[in-house]
């Protein structure tokens, strides 16, 4: 599975879209980008997850680009409880193995 | 979306002992996986428990210090043997796939090793 890259941490007003970008360079043709995040002293949460066209669901929308080669997380209108650890993670979609390795995630604070 | 449950919630042990967590899920599911979450640090996954085959251990982790079983297609055990105080984590039952090949993951059991 192709590797990830996110910044370390972000902040956000609440009420205000919060972004979360994701480089995943080396990502292959059939590999899929998906986001979960981690609420503290929780288990990680599926927001959303996408091949190449854009994804929204109740929870965020997913911008991904042209090329692949990076996305974006959207959180349309942040409050306190989106405050979590955000990890973006590249893996094939119909994997046999199934599991999931996870990098070291963006910790997005929102802030009133 | 799968329920999953875990026994116990936390713990505290002596080194040198050995703890059993254990993962209930409320529905039959294929794959469940077990990660260990160290203080301040991301998932890492421990192995992969197939109902009807061993399990398969990620480098870096033996059979013999976390010892798996997968009896049926709801129930899953994880044992941390010989604890140490490096043991202390938050260890994560997840299950999948969803029809989306997602995971869920339960709630995780703090184990603290004195």
């Amino acid at each position: 599975d192709a590797k990830t890259t996110q910044p370390t941490s972000m902040d956000c007003a609440e009420g205000r879209a919060a972004n979360l970008p994701c480089n995943h360079s080396t990502i292959s043709g059939n590999e899929y980008v998906y986001w979960y995040r981690q609420i503290h002293s929780q288990g990680p949460q599926y927001i959303i997850h996408g091949l190449k066209n854009n994804e929204t669901n109740e929870m965020a929308s997913l911008i991904i680009t042209e090329d692949r080669k990076s996305s974006t997380l959207i959180l349309p209108h942040a409050t306190l409880r989106d405050t979590a650890v955000y990890y973006c993670i590249v893996r094939l979609f119909s994997s046999n193995t199934g599991k999931l390795i996870f990098g070291q995630g963006t910790t997005l604070q929102v802030k009133p | 979306s799968a329920v999953i449950s875990q026994k116990p919630s936390r713990d505290i042990c002596q080194r040198g002992t050995s703890l059993t967590i254990q993962c209930q899920v409320d529905s039959q599911v294929t794959m469940m996986f077990w990660y260990r979450q160290q203080p301040g640090q991301s998932l890492t996954l421990i192995a992969t428990a197939n109902q009807g085959s061993e399990a398969t251990y990620e480098s870096g982790f033996v059979i013999d210090k976390f010892p798996i079983s997968r009896p049926n297609l709801t129930f899953s055990t994880l044992t941390v043997s010989n604890m140490s105080p490096e043991d202390s984590s938050i260890y994560l039952c997840s299950v999948g796939p969803g029809h989306s090949y997602e995971q869920y993951f339960g709630p995780g059991t703090r184990l603290t090793v004195t």
